[in-house]
């Protein structure tokens, strides 16, 4: 069964360092997303992406963000300058089309530690 | 702006009792909605979806999840408990104008001998 891979599994960096966390999407589907769940939070909408540019950002996506697909499988988020608040769950995901077309698949997630 | 509220962040089950675990949702236009499983050390799930059409909606697993206009409201439930269904589950919801899921906090379900 094809699946979304992410890589690392736990990353642990140093506040004020740049992390670049790594997501394999499926190989068909066209629509990428990057969600985070902050301990014990809810999971947060962070960025859409599609025809190899942001369709959609939150708030939370600001300039300490960026996502690339830099060779036709790989869709990496990096956050440059990590702080404390940035610990977080990272899921990324990916779609044949939008959401309610078709579903949505997540990876397992990376989990970010800042310390 | 839309939210989804899960009731209950831990709920606990004896195995064969009757799984509910609630959600309700904030949206002046019927959303769709979702409820995703996460397993330990796993992505995210789908195990069910509502968009238009029956009520009713069944999933993987044996699960199923009725969606309550006027109650705003899509629980989800399992007439019996197994061991394996023990994970963490997120009620999710889409009112389109984009491309992105609002989310619950979920809610760990513990499944007891």
């Amino acid at each position: 069964e094809p699946e979304v891979t992410q890589t690392p599994s736990h990353q642990v960096t140093q506040m004020g360092q740049e992390v670049i966390l790594r997501c394999v999407p499926i190989s068909n589907h066209l629509y990428f997303y990057w969600y985070r769940q902050i301990l014990g939070q809810k999971v947060e909408f962070l960025v859409s992406f599609y025809n190899n540019e942001i369709s959609e950002k939150s708030e939370i996506f600001d300039d300490q963000f960026s996502v690339e697909r830099p060779d036709g499988s790989n869709f990496t988020l990096k956050i440059r300058s990590t702080k404390l608040e940035d610990s977080a769950m990272y899921f990324c995901a990916s779609s044949e089309s939008m959401w309610f077309n078709t579903e949505a698949f997540f990876g397992q997630g990376t989990r970010l530690t800042v310390v | 702006a839309q939210s989804v509220t899960q009731l209950g962040s831990h709920v606990s089950v004896s195995e064969g009792a009757l799984v509910l675990l609630r959600c309700n949702y904030s949206s002046s236009v019927p959303p769709y909605l979702f409820w995703y499983v996460q397993y330990p050390n796993q992505g995210l799930q789908l195990l069910l979806k509502y968009t238009t059409g029956a009520t009713l909606v069944k999933g993987i697993n044996g699960f199923e999840a009725e969606f309550k206009k006027s109650e705003t409201s899509f629980h989800l439930t399992k007439p019996s408990a197994h061991m394996s269904d023990a994970a963490e589950y997120f009620c999710a919801a889409f009112t389109g104008g984009g491309n992105k899921l609002t989310f619950g906090t979920g809610t760990q379900l513990k499944v007891e001998l």
